[in-house]
C-alpha cells in the first residue's frame, strides 16, 4: 500500500531564507505531484515530476525527484510572503495518495 | 471559464438530511475524481470515473455516499442521512486519459463544496 509522508508539517520562516520540504513515499511510484493550497481555496498544481532525477523550477520553487530513494523535495529560494500556503505532495498508485501537507508561513 | 466547476460552493444542512453536489469537469477530460478534505489534512480519495464508468471506490466510503456520472460529463455526489462527521470540503478533479507511459496525467481541481452538518 502506497503511503506518502511529508515533513515538516509546519514551517515558519523569514523572508529571504531558503528551505526544503521533503516528501517520502513507501512503494514504487515514478510520478510525483506538488500542489499548493491557500486557506479556504482549492488545490493548484505546481509540478509533475515524471522520472528519476527530474528537476523542475518555477520562480522561487524548485522540485526534484529521486525514485531510488523514494524522495521528492520542494526547495524554496529567498522566500517571499506570497509563498505562504500549504504545500502537498502526492504520489500515484491507481489514484493520487496525498501527504498531510506542509503549512508554510513566511513572515515579512 | 474552462476549469473544473463545483456547485454549490457552500452547503449547510441538518443532520439526517440528504445532500447532492455537482461537478463539471474540464470538457476534454474523461477522468473525474471526488476527494474529501478536512481541516489540516490532505485530500482523501473517495471515488473516480473514467467516462461514465465508476472504476474505483474507496473501501472507507460509507454506503451513504453515492456518485454518478451518467453521460460521462458532469458528476454528482450524494450523501444520504448526513452526519456531523461528514462535514468537510468535497473536492472534484478531472484529468485526461493516460499517456503513452500508461500513467495518469495531472489532475485539475475545482474550488470545492464546503459541507457543514449541524
Amino acid at each position: 500500500e502506497l503511503k506518502v509522508e511529508q515533513n515538516p508539517l509546519f514551517l515558519s520562516m523569514q523572508e529571504g531564507k531558503n528551505y526544503t520540504i521533503y516528501c517520502n513515499y513507501s512503494t514504487t511510484s515514478d510520478r510525483l505531484y506538488w500542489y499548493r493550497q491557500d486557506p479556504g481555496k482549492s488545490l493548484e498544481s505546481l509540478f509533475v515530476l515524471l522520472s528519476n532525477g527530474a528537476v523542475k523550477q518555477e520562480g522561487r520553487l524548485m522540485a526534484s525527484l529521486d525514485t531510488k530513494a523514494r524522495l521528492s523535495t520542494l526547495h524554496i529560494t529567498a522566500a517571499v510572503h506570497d509563498l505562504s500556503a500549504t504545500y502537498f505532495c502526492a504520489a500515484r498508485d491507481y489514484q493520487l495518495i496525498w501527504g498531510a501537507g506542509t503549512k508554510l508561513i513566511i513572515k515579512p | 471559464d474552462t476549469g473544473v466547476s463545483q456547485d454549490p460552493r457552500h452547503k449547510i444542512t441538518k443532520r439526517g438530511q440528504n445532500v447532492t453536489f455537482r461537478c463539471d469537469p474540464i470538457s476534454e477530460h474523461n477522468r473525474l475524481y471526488w476527494y474529501r478534505q478536512t481541516l489540516g489534512q490532505g485530500p482523501e480519495f473517495l471515488t473516480y470515473f473514467q467516462n461514465e464508468a465508476q472504476l474505483e471506490k474507496s473501501r472507507l466510503l460509507s454506503d451513504r455516499f453515492s456518485a454518478e456520472r451518467p453521460k460521462g460529463s458532469f458528476s454528482t455526489l450524494e450523501i444520504q442521512r448526513t452526519e456531523q462527521g461528514d462535514s468537510a470540503m468535497y473536492l472534484c478533479a478531472s484529468s485526461s486519459t493516460i499517456d503513452r507511459e500508461g500513467m495518469n496525467t495531472e489532475a485539475f481541481f475545482g474550488q470545492g463544496t464546503r459541507l457543514t452538518v449541524v
